[in-house]
Order: structure tokens, then C-alpha cells, then sequence
């Protein structure tokens, strides 16, 4: 069975960084892109950014460019967010998740969707 | 970047009717790269249709997708207690990955 586990979660003023934590189980990690949704109070999903089965490729929305990393460690079968300077904007639930399907015409992520999802952890940005 | 538009908004049903829930893209999406999710309150959302028609493991064969290009469907042919929930439709054939706003079905 496929799991998903975030952590790291918390109130953070504005401003400030955090690191957010997926701990994957039940499939082969290594053979899979991973990536982060997140979901602001009482709205939609957003995309936030995704990461390819290797690390060799890392893709971001425009939102977050700039200020959030993504990264894995395939040894710990852990996907990692690394998020600075943030903004009250980005409170929301983080969720992990992972990718399925292979890279579209214009290049990944396109041809990316997601087929598993964690159980969100939330991130509260405050001043 | 594609934007998703979902109608109705909300669609209030009884269990054991059909619901046919639209999602319309602002340019064509190619390979059928859309997908259907269902998120309940508190709740992850879960994959239930990919490449527009393909259902996900484990989904019922109640759910069906539909559509090419720019208007894609999602069908529910009976609904039951524990499909009253939010559907979102996604596009993954142009990055940034979108998606739509969302259908809430809620009960009538």
C-alpha cells in the first residue's frame, strides 16, 4: 500500500523558513517523480512544484520560484521542501504526492499526473 | 498557462441520480492529459480518471470521463452516500500544472 507522510508543518511569521518532509512507503521510490500541492483555507488545489525520480530536474510554479527548493534523498525515501522568505500567501496545507506518467511533448512536468497523496501538513505564515 | 473553469459550482442531487460534472480548458489540451480528483472534507484529495476517460485502481466503474481538447466531462452514473464531495479536474499538458476550481455535490 502506498503511503505518504508529511511533517514539519508549524506557525512561521512572515518572512521566516521552513522545511517540510515526505516520508515515502509501499512503492519503489527511486523509480517515481514526486511533487507538492498545496491547498490555501477553504480553496483550491495549487501546484507547487515537482521533482524528477532522480533529482536531476526540479520545476517550480511562478509563485514560489525563487524562495522554495525542492529536493530528495532516495536513500531515506524522503521528498523535502525547503520553503524561505514566506508570506502570508502561502499559509495553506502542503501535500505531498507522488507522479505518474511520463514526460509530455513540451517536456516535464507536463505529462505528469498525480495518482497518490499524502495527508497534508499545515503551514501557517503570520506576523 | 491553462486555465481550468469547472460548472456548475455546486450541483445539488439525490442519491441514485446521474451527475455530469464539466471542466473547459482556455486552449486545447493535448494527449488528453486530464485528470479527475475527489477530495472529501478533511481529506487528501484521491485520483479517480486520467488521460480524460482511464479510471484510476480501484475506482467504480460509476465514475466515467469524457471530452478532447477543450471540454472535458465527468460522469457519475448513480451517485451514492459517499461520493457527496468536491471534484477537481486537472490539466497536466502545459506547465505550470493547473487546476480547476472545483464542483462541490452536495446532497438535495
Amino acid at each position: 500500500e502506498v503511503q505518504l507522510l508529511e511533517s514539519g508543518g508549524d506557525l512561521v511569521q512572515t518572512g521566516g523558513s521552513l522545511r517540510l518532509s515526505c516520508v515515502a512507503s509501499g512503492f519503489t521510490f527511486s523509480n517515481y517523480a514526486m511533487g507538492w500541492v498545496r491547498q490555501a483555507p477553504g480553496r483550491g488545489l495549487e501546484w507547487v512544484s515537482g521533482i524528477s525520480k532522480n533529482a536531476a530536474s526540479a520545476y517550480y510554479a511562478d509563485s514560489v520560484k525563487g524562495r522554495f527548493t525542492i529536493s530528495r534523498d532516495n536513500s531515506k525515501n524522503t521528498l523535502y521542501v525547503e520553503m524561505n522568505s514566506l508570506r502570508a500567501e502561502d499559509t495553506a496545507v502542503y501535500y505531498c504526492a507522488k507522479f505518474e506518467g511520463y514526460c509530455g511533448g513540451g517536456g516535464c512536468p507536463t505529462g505528469w499526473h498525480f495518482d497518490y497523496w499524502g495527508q497534508g501538513t499545515l503551514v501557517t505564515v503570520s506576523s | 498557462e491553462i486555465v481550468l473553469t469547472q460548472s456548475p459550482g455546486t450541483l445539488s442531487l439525490s442519491p441514485g441520480e446521474r451527475a455530469t460534472l464539466s471542466c473547459r480548458a482556455s486552449q486545447n489540451i493535448n494527449s488528453n492529459y486530464l485528470a479527475w480528483y475527489q477530495q472529501k472534507p478533511g481529506q487528501a484529495p484521491r485520483l479517480l480518471i486520467y488521460y480524460a476517460s482511464s479510471r484510476a485502481t480501484g475506482i467504480p466503474d460509476r465514475f466515467s470521463g469524457s471530452g478532447s481538447a477543450t471540454d472535458f466531462t465527468l460522469t457519475i452514473s448513480r451517485l451514492e452516500p459517499e461520493d457527496f464531495a468536491v471534484y477537481y479536474c486537472q490539466q497536466y499538458d502545459s506547465s505550470p500544472l493547473t487546476f480547476g476550481p472545483g464542483t462541490k455535490v452536495d446532497i438535495k
